[in-house]
């Protein structure tokens, strides 16, 4: 089936790194992507990596991918008060057409 | 460049009354969805339609709940008659069809039923 999972809180101290784990199950996977969610806005695009890359870099930002084990990690480098937010972990999978499933989401607090 | 565009940001209403909620996808974007957010439940994806066209509406909760897209710049989500369960933030996001690529969402439009 197709399902994404993720851990539902996170918290660390403002300077420290983050990381955010989630996992999939479906293997058709084609994008694999992170969004974060500031209160009272939308989801915003943050990163994303196609299932044939390992890692993507982008800032503060790294993105790791174990396609054997249906692992992918966001790590917030230096992380700062105004990272605190729900991250949300999605992958896109062909069905025929393309349809993304999102986790539930990682809500994560950083501690001055 | 505009982003999705959702209106109205905010909607209290009482439970029996129509409710309409609208969308306006980024140009160019030939893909639409729409989306439910609660605590309990998270995001769910109600319906979505590629270039104007309904592909799957089994998100929808219930009869009440109706999703149109008569152009390629335009949606409606309409629940009547609306229930207070109904209360959520409705997440409008359009992405281009091609190739797994992302969605971009609007700022999501909060709903309450009294």
């Amino acid at each position: 089936g197709e399902d994404v999972e993720q851990s539902l809180f996170l918290s660390v101290r403002e300077g420290d790194s983050s990381v955010i784990n989630c996992t999939y199950t479906d293997s058709s996977s084609t994008y694999l992507y992170w969004y974060k969610q500031e209160p009272g806005a939308g989801l915003q695009l943050l990163t994303y990596i196609f299932s044939n890359m390992d890692m993507k870099q982008d800032q503060r930002l790294t993105v790791l991918l174990n396609k054997k084990d249906k692992h992918l990690s966001l790590r917030i480098a230096d992380t700062q008060t105004g990272d605190s937010a729900i991250y949300f972990c999605a992958e896109s999978i062909d069905t025929g057409g393309f349809k993304t499933i999102f986790g539930a989401g990682t809500r994560l607090f950083v501690k001055a | 460049d505009a982003g999705v565009i959702q209106s109205p940001r905010h909607e209290v209403t009482e439970m029996g009354q129509e409710v309409t909620l609208r969308c306006k996808p980024i140009s160019g974007h030939n893909s639409l969805f729409w989306y439910r957010q609660t605590m309990m439940r998270g995001l769910e994806l109600l319906i979505y339609f590629n270039n104007n066209v309904p592909i799957d509406d089994s998100g929808m909760p219930e009869d009440r709940f109706s999703a149109k897209m008569p152009n390629a710049s335009f949606s409606t989500l309409k629940i009547q008659p609306s229930e207070p369960r109904d209360s959520a933030v409705y997440f409008c996001a359009s992405s281009l069809k091609q190739g797994g690529q992302p969605q971009h969402f609007g700022d999501g439009t909060r709903l309450s039923i009294l």
